[in-house]
């Protein structure tokens, strides 16, 4: 099955512990990208990556970290949490860059205290 | 400044009726218009798409109408089905850039039975 993975689905930490979420695609998919997903705000990028070892920022990147070493993973470090970044994360790919035509991950609820 | 609002956080209608989600963008240069669908916890999925060339795109039930001088698109759908009940997202995107998909802040649909 076609499909973005996310881990963890939740997740409450506190300020300063630096944390992981992973993203795994299964389509071969060339472009991955992340996003936050806030009340009022709606969807907003934080990084994105055009192909293995090629990341760039986001609208929203200031205390994230991205790394894409193999196609089918893109990892979202987040090195210094703080209260500001509890959200919604998504992940998403796609083949169809010109399109925007996203699958999205299920999202990571993560909350720091 | 938000490129793209959605101004109407949630709408409810009878469920056989009419649906109408409204978009509007402030870029002149996005040319590449999407609506996404959400259920709760779960990630956005790909609903339909318009290319500024054109300014009506069908599928089923759902249709998106796109008026250029407006900077204004819709989302129709009908009937509605208590199955449509989401979070409707409107994204748009540029040719040149069209890693930059910019999302609205999205219209909660309830249709009632």
């Amino acid at each position: 099955e076609a499909q973005v993975t996310q881990n963890p689905r939740y997740l409450i930490t506190v300020t300063g512990k630096k944390l992981t979420v992973t993203c795994s695609q299964n389509m071969n998919h060339e472009y991955m990208s992340w996003y936050r997903q806030d009340p009022g705000l709606g969807l907003r990028q934080i990084y994105y990556s055009m192909n293995v070892e090629v990341t760039d920022k986001g609208d929203v990147p200031e205390g994230y970290k991205v790394s894409r070493k193999e196609k089918r993973n893109f990892p979202l470090i987040l090195e210094s949490p703080s209260p500001n970044q509890t959200s919604l994360y998504f992940c998403a790919s796609t083949t169809g860059v010109n399109t925007g035509e996203l699958f999205f991950g299920e999202g990571s609820r993560l909350t720091v205290l | 400044d938000q490129q793209v609002k959605q101004n109407s956080p949630s709408l409810s209608v009878q469920e056989g009726r009419i649906s109408i989600l409204n978009c509007d963008y402030t870029n002149s240069m996005f040319d590449y218009f999407l609506w996404y669908k959400k259920y709760p916890a779960e990630g956005p999925t790909f609903l339909i798409s318009i290319s500024s060339i054109k300014d009506k795109n069908e599928d089923g039930r759902f249709t998106v109408f796109l008026n250029k001088s407006a900077k204004h698109l819709s989302l129709h759908i009908v009937p509605s089905q208590p199955g449509d009940s989401a979070v409707y997202f409107c994204a748009a995107n540029r040719a040149d850039s069209s890693y930059k998909l910019i999302f609205g802040s999205g219209t909660r649909l309830l249709v009632r039975p």
